[in-house]
């Protein structure tokens, strides 16, 4: 089954602990890209990748960071997390066409800094 | 850069066809119009994808008029089930770095 999977589902942590959400997607898709999505702001792009080894930062990049070492894996780290990142994070994917992506997107994170 | 503008939420019933606006004044010459469906706890899912004119596939329309300044997502008849938040989002023009610009979501709540 074509998927993106996320893990974890749900995260509790406290401030300045490292955490990483990992993403895979087996559809072969060289975009991938994470969100957040908070109340009243809807989705915000976090970074993004057009292929492997090829990261960009989107609209709210600061405190994240990603790697593409493989085309399948798009892992999310906060080095020192805050409680301003407390949020639903989202892992997408796309075939890369250039804004014609029809994005796929994992469940979701829900994650919790306090 | 464009900005996507949609209604907050609607309120429609079962069995009618509901249209929800999405305005895009600044698109791109080459951005594309797509629209996703979220549900509660889930990933958006898509639905719909346009450039101009008409679409249709088995589940919505898409309309957009000839200055795709504005579009319109047409779900016929819709159910219960129909009740979730719907994003536009406008994107891909290749001299706007191929960015991505969503809109906030539009509410859906279908009543029996």
């Amino acid at each position: 089954e074509a998927q993106v999977t996320q893990n974890p589902r749900y995260l509790i942590t406290v401030t300045g602990k490292k955490l990483t959400v990992t993403c895979s997607q087996n559809m072969n898709h060289e975009y991938m890209s994470w969100y957040r999505q908070d109340p009243g702001l809807g989705l915000r792009q976090i970074y993004y990748s057009m292929n492997v080894e090829v990261t960009d930062k989107g609209d709210v990049p600061e405190g994240y960071k990603v790697s593409r070492k493989e085309k399948r894996n798009f892992p999310l780290i906060l080095e020192s997390p805050s409680p301003n990142q407390t949020s639903l994070y989202f892992c997408a994917s796309g075939r890369g066409d250039r804004g014609r992506e029809k994005l796929f997107f994992g469940s979701g994170t829900q994650l919790s800094v306090l | 850069l464009a900005k996507t503008t949609q209604p907050i939420s609607m309120d429609s019933y079962e069995g009618q066809e509901v249209n929800i606006t999405c305005s895009h004044n600044n698109i791109a010459t080459n951005d594309y119009i797509t629209w996703y469906q979220q549900f509660p706890s889930q990933g958006p899912r898509f639905i719909i994808q346009g450039y101009k004119t008409k679409v249709t596939n088995e589940v919505a329309s898409l309309f957009i008029p000839a200055d795709r300044k504005s579009s319109t997502l047409s779900l016929p008849r819709v159910s219960l089930s129909d009740t979730a938040v719907y994003y536009c989002l406008v994107g891909g023009d290749p001299d706007s770095n191929y960015q991505l610009i969503w809109g906030a979501g539009t509410k859906l709540i279908i009543k029996p």
